[in-house]
């Protein structure tokens, strides 16, 4: 099946740093998706972005597709960034439709 | 407002039972998942359903057993068979179709005691 693969795997930021998570995938995709798990283990979805590039107040995304990798970009952190970011995707060969996860990128903005 | 509804938050079970994590969801998407995360671990697809009464094993499906005989419901049963079954258990849906996204639930924690 696909591999994706998350870097790096652990990430500590004083707040107002900025920082680039990757996420490298083995196979082409018809679906990308950005999640911030937080401390009680919720998913949020942060960007749906199979190509291209996104952007949220602080947060931006861009899935470059031809070379299988997608970029989250976090700027200006806060301590309320900390927590786990998942990269999973879900590919067009698949025998139906269902998200493979990275291992997810752990980070820790400090005040 | 439209969700995904996991009950309970926090399931403690003896070993040797079987136990049912329930997964309701009001956006009347066609397609269900269940994962299962372990400590410091990613994801993994136990089961998944792309319309009623159909569902397919996904790659951790051993102990595990599902059922979907309503659009809105896709309950997950942890047998005794399920050799470690402590994790959190998160339940997912989107529509069909190729250029949707997924929509998690916030997930419940299983203790086996």
């Amino acid at each position: 099946g696909i591999q994706v693969e998350q870097s790096p795997p652990d990430l500590i930021l004083q707040e107002g740093a900025n920082s680039t998570l990757r996420c490298n995938f083995s196979d082409s995709v018809n679906n990308l998706q950005w999640f911030h798990q937080n401390p009680w283990g919720q998913l949020i979805n942060l960007f749906y972005i199979p190509s291209g590039t996104k952007q949220n107040g602080r947060l931006s995304a861009t899935t470059v597709a031809t070379e299988r990798y997608s970029l989250l970009y976090i700027s200006s952190s806060q301590t309320t960034d900390s927590g786990v970011y998942f990269c999973a995707v879900d590919t067009i060969k698949a025998a139906g439709n269902k998200l493979t996860f990275g291992g997810g990128t752990r980070v820790l903005v400090k005040p | 407002d439209g969700g995904i509804t996991q009950s309970p938050k926090y399931l403690f079970r003896k070993e040797g039972q079987n136990v049912t994590l329930s997964c309701e969801q009001n956006l009347n998407h066609d397609a269900m998942y269940w994962y299962r995360q372990d400590p410091g671990q990613g994801l993994r697809l136990i089961y998944y359903s792309q319309i009623v009464n159909d569902f397919q094993k996904g790659d951790i499906a051993e102990g595990y057993s599902v059922s979907r005989e309503k659009k809105e419901s896709f309950p997950l049963t942890v047998t005794s068979a399920q050799k470690n079954p402590t994790a959190f258990y998160l339940c997912a849906s989107r529509p069909t179709g190729w250029n949707y996204g997924y929509t998690f639930g916030s997930g419940t924690r299983l203790t086996v005691v």
